[in-house]
């Protein structure tokens, strides 16, 4: 596999489900990032991970909940979501933020969730 | 705070016409650039960007774009416009390198007629 890939591409759960989203890169990268697709708005970037260190979180509710095991995988934790929480849930990685310079972000195709 | 905005949420072109898309940013010092595409039920793919240097950057599929520093503005360009470039542009800015931050513009839907 090469590129960004995540698990699984549709999922739906209900409200009182616990479900987990995987990220895996194969590129090498140090910094992994989840970002949060809905309808009609901007991506928002909900959390990033630096050599497998949280370094952002963007106020994101605690039902969703990181993990970072190493610097090429990349899991989100869900439990207890609301229908508004349904969107396109984009995994990305890059090599890094040193330095100050700016490394290119590459996506994976994303997870589809529903919630019911 | 950086921010972008993409001004036309639906863009309609015949296949073989040109097409620009147009972004505008708001950032304070100058910033790294990036366009990508998101195909149906796709992830984003980069097209191009811009960190520095020459400000027209040529990308993949013949796309090109031009940071303009008095306009605020890195819009995209193609010539000629294939009926595979249907999908969703979205431009994005990245200011503050502390950890990476990207913002997304709304997006740009393109629908190409043949």
């Amino acid at each position: 596999e090469t590129g960004v890939t995540q698990t699984p591409r549709h999922l739906v759960m209900g409200m009182t489900n616990k479900k987990s989203l995987k990220c895996e890169q194969h590129l090498g990268h140090n910094a992994m990032y989840w970002y949060k697709q809905s309808a009609k708005k901007p991506l928002e970037l909900m959390f990033v991970y630096s050599l497998e260190e949280r370094v952002e979180n963007n106020s994101v509710p605690s039902r969703f909940s990181p993990e970072c095991p190493n610097s090429s995988h990349l899991f989100l934790h869900l439990h207890t979501l609301q229908p508004e929480d349904s969107a396109l849930y984009l995994c990305a990685s890059s090599q890094g933020f040193s330095g100050g310079v700016q490394e290119t972000q590459y996506f994976g195709p994303g997870t589809r969730l529903l919630v019911l | 705070a950086q921010s972008v905005t993409q001004p036309d949420i639906h863009i309609t072109v015949s296949e073989g016409a040109s097409l620009e898309l147009r972004c505008n940013y708001s950032y304070g010092a100058t910033p790294y650039l990036f366009w990508y595409v998101q195909s149906p039920g796709q992830g984003l793919q980069l097209l191009l960007k811009y960190f520095s240097g020459d400000t027209l950057v040529q990308g993949i599929k013949g796309f090109e774009a031009e940071f303009k520093r008095s306009q605020s503005s890195f819009n995209l360009r193609k010539p000629s416009v294939h009926w595979s470039d249907a999908a969703e542009y979205f431009c994005a800015v990245a200011g503050d390198t502390s950890y990476g931050k990207l913002t997304f513009g709304q997006g740009t839907i393109l629908t190409v007629h043949p």
